[in-house]
């Protein structure tokens, strides 16, 4: 696709309920990220993946949080037993090429969370 | 300490002003440096990337100082449409972003 595409735009959960939001890259992109962002703050990083492996997963916050991207493409974030502290916008962003180098990566419309 | 300080704002500025942003980061080894704009509820988006021998892009300029550990961003001749907040990125494997600064330019 011409950008990167989250679903759903807004999803409410109750506490305790488990929750799947939905990223699709940029076509032929290899790098995945996802962050999440609580209301006021930047983007704090989650987990980062390489095609289909998932070469960083230092940020997830808990074991509650998992992610996958089976095919290289299309990624899954997954929270399970879902807490009032997890409502926030989930960001997905992809790049071209592996993490590292002096470029940027493009985001998509993020998937607001709220938990109730 | 958080990997990426930033003025926390909110600048409220009016239009044809010149405003500044600053930022610090913790990781000395880190290699790439960015300012992200992001708009009320909407993502980021790159805005530019900072080079250690400073760089332009029309009223936008960024400079970086390596031995400080320090970014900055300047605007020059506010518009109205730059209010927004904007985001230091320092990258080394990945993006790690700072609070934002919040801008608001008023007519």
């Amino acid at each position: 696709g011409a950008g990167v595409s989250q679903s759903p735009r807004y999803k409410v959960a109750k506490r305790g309920q488990d929750v799947a939001l939905r990223c699709d890259p940029i076509s032929g992109h290899v790098s995945l990220f996802w962050y999440q962002q609580a209301l006021g703050q930047g983007p704090e990083f989650l987990t980062y993946f390489q095609n289909e492996a998932q070469l960083d997963k230092s940020g997830l916050p808990s074991d509650r949080f998992f992610a996958e991207r089976p095919e290289g493409s299309v990624s899954t974030l997954k929270i399970q037993r879902t807490q009032q502290e997890d409502s926030a916008v989930y960001l997905c962003a992809s790049s071209l090429r592996p993490s590292s180098g002096d470029y940027g990566y493009t985001f998509g419309s993020g998937t607001r969370l709220t938990v109730v | 300490r958080k990997e990426v300080e930033q003025d926390p704002g909110p600048f409220n500025v009016p239009e044809g002003a010149t405003v500044a942003f600053n930022c610090t980061y913790s990781n000395s080894a880190s290699q790439s440096f960015f300012w992200y704009r992001q708009d009320c509820r909407k993502e980021p988006k790159l805005l530019m990337s900072v080079y250690s021998s400073g760089n332009e892009d029309g009223r936008f300029t960024a400079q970086l100082n390596r031995a400080s550990q320090y970014i900055s961003l300047l605007i020059r001749d506010s518009k109205l449409s730059d209010s927004a907040t904007y985001l230091c990125v320092v990258k080394d494997n990945d993006m790690r972003f700072g609070a934002g600064t919040r801008l608001t330019v008023k007519p």
